[in-house]
């Protein structure tokens, strides 16, 4: 079946690097996503990685996938306040996403 | 700019009343979906929509129906709403290739967050 799983909440301090972990079920999807929801907003796509790539960079964040294990990380360095936020990890399948439950960031000062 | 709106933003109805909500997209995009979005639970697909006359039942479609006319539009209807129906909805569109960097990244509308009493 398909089932993305993810930690609820994580809170970290501002300039700290921020590890959202996520874990999916279907080897078949093409690509995953990261998603971020401001509050009372919509989600916004942040970065997403290939199934054939092992790690995407992309300034602050970075994008690890391990096949293997069906595991995907979200790293954030030096997390601003501006980062809290929620976000979801979504897997494809046949031109549709199935999303985690979402992982809410607090960025103390 | 390309854009999906939603409305309304935000609405409250009683029990066993007949709600629509509205979702418009200008990205001319063949793929429309609908969500929910409730505590604990993340984005459950309710329908969705690979083109014109085409409907498709997601994960939690009791209760929810869809009809797609034109590309741009895709409403929601709540038949006769139940309170387990509070919720957050959204709305969002892609144009899936699997030539284009990031394949089917879906583009997500402000959301309608509807309350039933």
């Amino acid at each position: 079946g398909e089932d993305v799983e993810q930690s609820l909440f994580l809170s970290v301090r501002e300039g700290d690097s921020s590890v959202i972990n996520c874990t999916y079920t279907d080897s078949s999807s093409t690509y995953l996503y990261w998603y971020k929801q401001e509050p009372g907003a919509g989600l916004q796509l942040l970065t997403y990685i290939f199934s054939n790539m092992d790690m995407k960079q992309d300034q602050r964040l970075t994008v690890l996938l391990n096949k293997k294990d069906k595991h995907l990380s979200l790293r954030i360095a030096d997390t601003q306040t501006g980062d809290s936020a929620i976000y979801f990890c979504a897997e494809s399948i046949v031109g549709k996403l199935i999303f985690g439950q979402g992982t809410e960031l607090s960025v103390k000062p | 700019d390309a854009e999906i709106t939603q409305s309304p933003r935000h609405k409250i109805t009683e029990t066993g009343r007949q709600v629509t909500l509205a979702c418009h997209q200008t990205w001319n995009h063949n793929n429309m979906f609908w969500y929910r979005q409730d505590l604990g639970h993340g984005l459950r697909l309710i329908h969705y929509s690979y083109g014109v006359q085409d409907t498709n039942k997601g994960e939690v479609s009791d209760g929810y129906s869809v009809s797609r006319s034109n590309t741009e539009d895709l409403p929601l209807t709540l038949e006769s709403a139940a309170s387990s129906q509070t919720s957050v909805y959204f709305c969002a569109s892609s144009e899936f290739s699997a030539s284009t960097p990031g394949g089917d990244e879906q583009f997500f509308g402000p959301g309608t967050r509807l309350t039933v009493l």
